[in-house]
């Protein structure tokens, strides 16, 4: 079955520090591929997305490609922010599928 | 703005209470979700519904049931509430053949 795969956490780096959080997925198909981050005490809401190979996705700050050679997905962002401090999860969604498969999740914490 | 509302933020209930989570959105989106999020877990999917009177198991529906008797609500219904579904359930909401999910703020049920 369908399957994300993200790097553990918690990561915690310094503000303006370089942000890399890994994801690799196994999917049948060819899934469409998205970034959720869950700001504490909220619901999820869509960081970026990427529908197909070697789209970038972007927002905020943040970038992902679409690497079907290595069915990676991962989320990176030049200089972070204390604000960002949140939990990101990796999701897949295959074709004419209805169901979002996630990631585990990766906490995030920007320290000053 | 979109908006998918859910009912409570927080919810503590007695092991064997019959609980009714409520989720409401007003986007006039086809398909409506309900995730369970666990730490370490991840999101796993409950159930979801694709019309008004439809549902489809998810990954882990034991122990639930569901209800939409109107396009815009959709209802996670725990029969018999035990202390192992002390968890934050997220309701989400997409168009029909969707690229984005748009998620409530969650609901934190604790059963004592």
């Amino acid at each position: 079955g369908d399957s994300v795969t993200q790097m553990e956490g918690p990561v915690t780096l310094s503000e303006e520090a370089f942000l890399t959080i890994n994801c690799t997925y196994t999917a049948t198909g060819y899934p469409s591929l998205f970034w959720y981050v869950q700001y504490p005490g909220e619901g999820l809401q869509l960081l970026l997305k990427a529908t197909k190979a070697d789209d970038k996705g972007s927002n905020k700050g943040f970038e992902a490609t679409y690497r079907k050679e290595t069915t990676s997905f991962h989320l990176e962002k030049g200089s972070v922010q204390v604000s960002d401090s949140a939990v990101y999860f990796c999701a897949l969604k295959t074709g004419g599928g209805n169901k979002l498969t996630f990631g585990t999740g990766t906490q995030l914490k920007v320290e000053l | 703005d979109v908006k998918v509302t859910q009912s409570s933020r927080y919810l503590v209930k007695r092991t064997g209470e019959k609980v009714f989570l409520e989720c409401v959105q007003d986007m006039d989106h086809e398909n409506m979700f309900w995730y369970r999020q666990d730490p370490g877990l991840g999101l796993r999917l409950i159930y979801f519904s694709y019309d008004v009177k439809m549902k489809e198991k998810g990954d882990i529906p034991e122990g639930y049931s569901v209800s939409r008797e109107k396009k815009e609500r959709f209802s996670l219904i725990l029969e018999s509430a035990s202390t192992n579904q002390t968890s934050m359930y997220l309701c989400a909401s997409s168009k029909a053949g969707w690229t984005e999910a748009f998620f409530g703020q969650g609901t934190r049920l604790t059963v004592v």
